[in-house]
């Protein structure tokens, strides 16, 4: 069925590097997308998004970078700290009315 | 804090048993949503709720159900638990089910069935 996805389900770095986090969607339909992070024992908690009539959105050291032809997604975070450790998801929503549909998550581990 | 109130945060129950998880949406917010998140798995969603109707189903088993009510908390029920059904359950809200409002997740309530 057609589902979101992640390439990697674990990413390491170090201390000040920059992360890239990519994920694989199959629904061309889809016109929103969302990047979670969850923390050990506690609720996503949202980082950041984009609709698919944009390529590229800016937050705070966060990029996430749209590309439709290819159907995939990514997550960059910039000058990585120990506090970014975390589970990351990205998620779609296709349509008004129906819900988030998640991947399942790559663990970014930050060591110093 | 993302305004989203969960409970219980945690039970432990044994198989068979009925429970009742608790949700408090944001103040303003008028739609819900409940997922599962199992060990080592991604957040499943199972059903969505706004303004008191049923809005969306994803993967609930029967024996699940869940409401919103007239003050737009909702509850999700989950009956003839099985040791498959330990998860982490969260409710999670928006504004309405528009893509682009932003859905905020509770802190989750951890469900043990054994």
């Amino acid at each position: 069925g057609e589902s979101v996805g992640l390439h990697l389900p674990t990413l390491s770095v170090q201390e000040g590097d920059n992360s890239i986090i990519n994920c694989a969607y199959s629904n061309s339909a889809s016109d929103y997308f969302i990047w979670y992070k969850q923390e050990s024992g506690k609720g996503p908690q949202f980082i950041i998004d984009i609709r698919s009539n944009m390529d590229k959105r800016q937050g705070q050291r966060v990029t996430v970078l749209l590309n439709k032809t290819v159907k995939h997604l990514s997550l960059q975070i910039a000058a990585t700290q120990p506090g970014d450790s975390a589970v990351y998801f990205c998620a779609e929503n296709r349509e008004a009315g129906t819900a988030l549909i998640f991947g399942k998550g790559t663990t970014l581990s930050v060591s110093s | 804090d993302s305004g989203v109130t969960q409970t219980p945060k945690h039970l432990i129950t044994a198989t068979g048993q009925r429970v009742t998880l608790r949700c408090s949406p944001r103040s303003g917010d008028l739609s819900v949503y409940w997922y599962q998140q199992s060990l080592d798995q991604g957040l499943q969603f199972l059903i969505q709720y706004y303004n008191g109707e049923e809005r969306a189903k994803g993967n609930i088993l029967e024996r699940f159900s869940a409401q919103q009510f007239p003050d737009l908390h909702s509850e999700l029920n989950l009956s003839s638990l099985e040791l498959g059904d330990s998860a982490l359950y969260f409710c999670a809200s928006s504004v309405d089910p528009s893509p682009g409002n932003t859905i905020y997740f509770g802190e989750g309530s951890w469900l043990t069935v054994v």
